[in-house]
């Protein structure tokens, strides 16, 4: 069964802080994704990664970077966490090749920053 | 930049009636529409999905029509369940960015009462 896997469910964190979001996905999928979900805005992409050490921005990457140090993990920081980026963060992979595919979503980290 | 928007944000329908989440893209070169369903507490979870060479798809109780023309797909549930209560979310997703960057609407909340 397929899974992706978040290291928190939930985080409080102090402005300024350095803040690491964690995932974890267990199909080998090449592409992994990190969003984060706002009331009224939906899903919005923060950054995504085709392979191993490879990474792209999405729409939104003002204040974070991305590490992919493995195929199976991709990490999300925030470099000096503010409390505009409290919000849903959610991880999800897809499998590799050139077209649209179903994206699998790990159950979120739901950031609060104080 | 490229949208989707989605209509209505909230819906309330008692148990046994259908319900319809419509959604429009901006972006012509779409070429791949998921929809998602989002449970309390969890990550989105596809539910059905839709390519722009076909018109329409069903699955049991849920179907989903496209109209390329007019750049609109809806989602259609019948004989709703309580189950079905949730958040729904449509994207639309794009075969010249190789499918990575899809774009979400801003999610329909779908309550069902018993």
């Amino acid at each position: 069964d397929v899974k992706v896997t978040q290291s928190s469910r939930y985080l409080v964190k102090r402005t300024g802080e350095k803040v690491f979001l964690e995932c974890v996905q267990d199909m080998d999928h090449e592409n992994m994704f990190w969003y984060r979900q706002d009331p009224g805005l939906g899903l919005r992409l923060i950054y995504f990664s085709y392979d191993v050490k490879m990474k792209e921005k999405g729409d939104i990457p003002e204040g974070y970077s991305v590490s992919r140090e493995k195929k199976e993990r991709f990490s999300l920081i925030l470099e000096s966490a503010s409390t505009n980026q409290t919000s849903m963060y959610l991880c999800a992979s897809k499998p590799g090749g050139n077209g649209a595919y179903e994206q699998y979503f790990g159950p979120g980290t739901r950031l609060t920053v104080t | 930049g490229e949208n989707v928007e989605q209509h209505p944000s909230t819906l309330s329908v008692q148990e046994g009636d259908s319900a319809v989440i419509k959604c429009t893209y901006s972006d012509s070169a779409s070429n791949y529409f998921p929809w998602y369903k989002q449970e309390l507490g969890k990550g989105p979870q596809l539910i059905i999905d839709i390519r722009s060479n076909v018109g329409e798809k069903k699955d049991q109780r849920i179907a989903v029509t496209l109209n390329k023309t007019a750049k609109h797909f809806s989602l259609h549930i019948t004989e709703t369940q309580p189950e079905d209560s949730a958040v729904y979310f449509c994207a639309a997703s794009n075969r010249n960015t190789g499918g990575f960057k899809t774009i979400f609407g801003a999610g329909t909340r779908l309550f069902v009462k018993a």
